[in-house]
């Protein structure tokens, strides 16, 4: 199975800070990466696809770059809203497999 | 618009089953095929099982092969999950999720897209 491993696990960050989120696999999965955004008692939601695709209606200051085996999430200007877990998900392969998350809180 | 609903969760005790429900609306249920993710408490997500549009693939985590058993009914637009044999490894927030995807030349990207807002199972005695 593929291993994911995200970097940092946890991130204390302000509203207007960039934050990059790190994500690296165990072999090299090309750009087969997708980013999660969850927040408490929600289920996740879809914002990057294909490493650097940004998923229709999600706003801009997402961004996904990598291939291979290390891949980012950069949210340019922190809001609010963006407090909570993200987590990658590797689709070259069943078994498909997840990071372990990011909780980005608020500083 | 697009939803996925989840059902049949509860409280259940090693060794027993259960079956999860989602029932689909918004799209075309018949086109897309779905997948079960858990997600233990505190731990990350689990992908668990993929079936095609047409229910002729099944694919499983090794976790869950041979005691879970994924399957749908398009004209009742649902996907199940057949539990049994649990433990309480299995405790967990169980979803169902729609495959989607993107095809580059050659290339087919997929990601879950919606996710159900998910059923809690607890495995306990």
């Amino acid at each position: 199975d593929i291993r994911m491993t995200q970097s940092p696990s946890s991130l204390s960050a302000s509203v207007g800070d960039r934050v990059t989120i790190t994500c690296r696999a165990s072999q090299n999965i090309s750009n087969y990466l997708n980013w999660y955004q969850q927040k408490p008692g929600k289920a996740p939601k879809i914002l990057i696809y294909a490493a650097s695709s940004l998923q229709s209606g999600v706003p801009s200051r997402f961004s996904g770059s990598g291939s291979g085996t290390g891949f980012t999430l950069t949210i340019s200007s922190l809001q609010p809203e963006d407090f909570a877990n993200y987590c990658c998900q590797q689709s070259f392969s069943i078994p498909y497999t997840f990071g372990q998350g990011t909780k980005l809180e608020i500083k | 618009q697009v939803q996925l609903v989840e059902s049949g969760g509860g409280v259940v005790q090693p060794g027993r089953s259960l079956r999860l429900s989602c029932a689909a609306s918004g799209f075309t249920f018949s086109s897309f095929d779905m997948h079960w993710v858990r997600q233990a408490p505190g731990k990350e997500l689990e992908w668990l099982a993929f079936i095609s549009y047409d229910g002729s693939q099944k694919y499983y985590a090794d976790s869950v092969k041979g005691r879970f058993t994924i399957s749908r009914d398009n004209s009742k637009h649902t996907l199940y999950l057949q539990m049994n044999s649990l433990t309480t490894e299995d405790t967990a927030f169980y979803y169902c999720a729609r495959d989607h995807d993107y095809i580059w030349g050659d290339y087919r990207f997929n990601w879950f897209d919606p996710w159900g807002q998910g059923t809690r199972v607890t495995v306990s005695s």
